[in-house]
C-alpha cells in the first residue's frame, strides 16, 4: 500500500523555469493538500482541494497553481520559479469528515538558483 | 496572528521526565486536533488526534483538549532520546482545512 506518493524527491531549478510537482494517493481520500516547509518552520498551506473538482487558496498561494486531476491526483505548478520558493514541499491527503488524519508524502526538496 | 501557535523551543528535558508541549488556536469552530512528530529530513507522522474535551491517552502519550480556552497539549511520559524531534500541532476546521502550528523542537537528553 503506497499511501501518498510524490515526485520528484529532489529538484534544482533556475530562476524563471517552470515545473510541476506530482502527488497521488491510493487511499480513496477526498481532500488533498500542498504544504511548504522552510527551515525551522512548520508547514504552511499553499493550496488545498476539499473534494474532487474544487481547489482553494491556503496561506501562501502566490506563485503557485494547482490542479485536482481526479480523486487520486493533485499537482502543484510553479510557473516561474523564484529563489523564495526554495523549500521542502509536502503533499498530504485526508479522508472526509470529523477526526480525519492527514497522511503525508515523503516530500520534494526544491532548490531554485 | 497565526491561527495555530506553538512555542518553537527547543524544549529540553532529561531522559525519563515528562515533556509537556502546548498549542493554542484561534478558530472556535475547529473540530479536530492532531499532534504530529517530525524527525529531521522526514515527513510528519501522526502521533495522536483528539476532538472531545478532556484527556486521551495512548501509551506514553496523552493529548489534552480544552475548547473553552482554545488550548491543546501533548504530554510525553518517560521521555526517551528517540522522542527528540519537532512536534507539530494541527487543527482541522472550517472548509476542511488542516492548519499547522510552527512546531516545538523537543530535545531529550540521556
Amino acid at each position: 500500500n503506497a499511501g501518498v506518493t510524490q515526485t520528484p524527491k529532489f529538484q534544482v531549478l533556475k530562476t524563471g523555469q517552470s515545473m510541476t510537482l506530482q502527488c497521488a494517493q491510493d487511499m480513496n481520500h477526498n481532500s488533498m493538500y500542498w504544504y511548504r516547509q522552510d527551515p525551522g518552520m512548520g508547514l504552511r498551506l499553499i493550496y488545498y482541494s476539499a473534494s474532487e473538482g474544487t481547489t482553494d487558496k491556503g496561506e501562501v498561494p502566490n506563485g503557485y497553481n494547482v490542479s485536482r486531476l481526479n480523486k487520486r491526483e493533485f499537482s502543484l505548478r510553479l510557473e516561474s520559479a523564484a529563489p523564495s520558493q526554495t523549500s521542502v514541499y509536502f503533499c498530504a491527503s485526508t479522508p472526509w469528515g470529523l477526526g480525519t488524519e492527514a497522511f503525508f508524502g515523503q516530500g520534494t526538496r526544491l532548490t531554485v538558483v | 496572528q497565526k491561527e495555530v501557535e506553538q512555542n518553537s523551543g527547543p524544549l529540553s528535558v532529561p531522559e525519563g521526565a515528562i515533556a509537556s508541549l502546548n498549542c493554542t488556536y484561534s478558530d472556535r469552530g475547529s473540530q479536530s486536533f492532531f499532534w504530529y512528530r517530525q524527525y529531521s529530513g522526514k515527513s510528519p507522522e501522526l502521533i495522536m488526534f483528539i476532538y472531545s474535551n478532556g484527556d486521551k491517552e495512548d501509551g506514553r502519550f496523552t493529548a489534552q483538549l480544552n475548547k473553552a480556552s482554545q488550548y491543546v497539549s501533548l504530554l510525553i511520559r518517560d521521555s526517551q532520546p528517540s522522542d527528540s524531534a519537532t512536534y507539530l500541532c494541527a487543527v482541522y476546521g472550517a472548509g476542511n482545512m488542516l492548519t499547522f502550528g510552527g512546531g516545538t523542537r523537543l530535545m531529550v537528553k540521556p
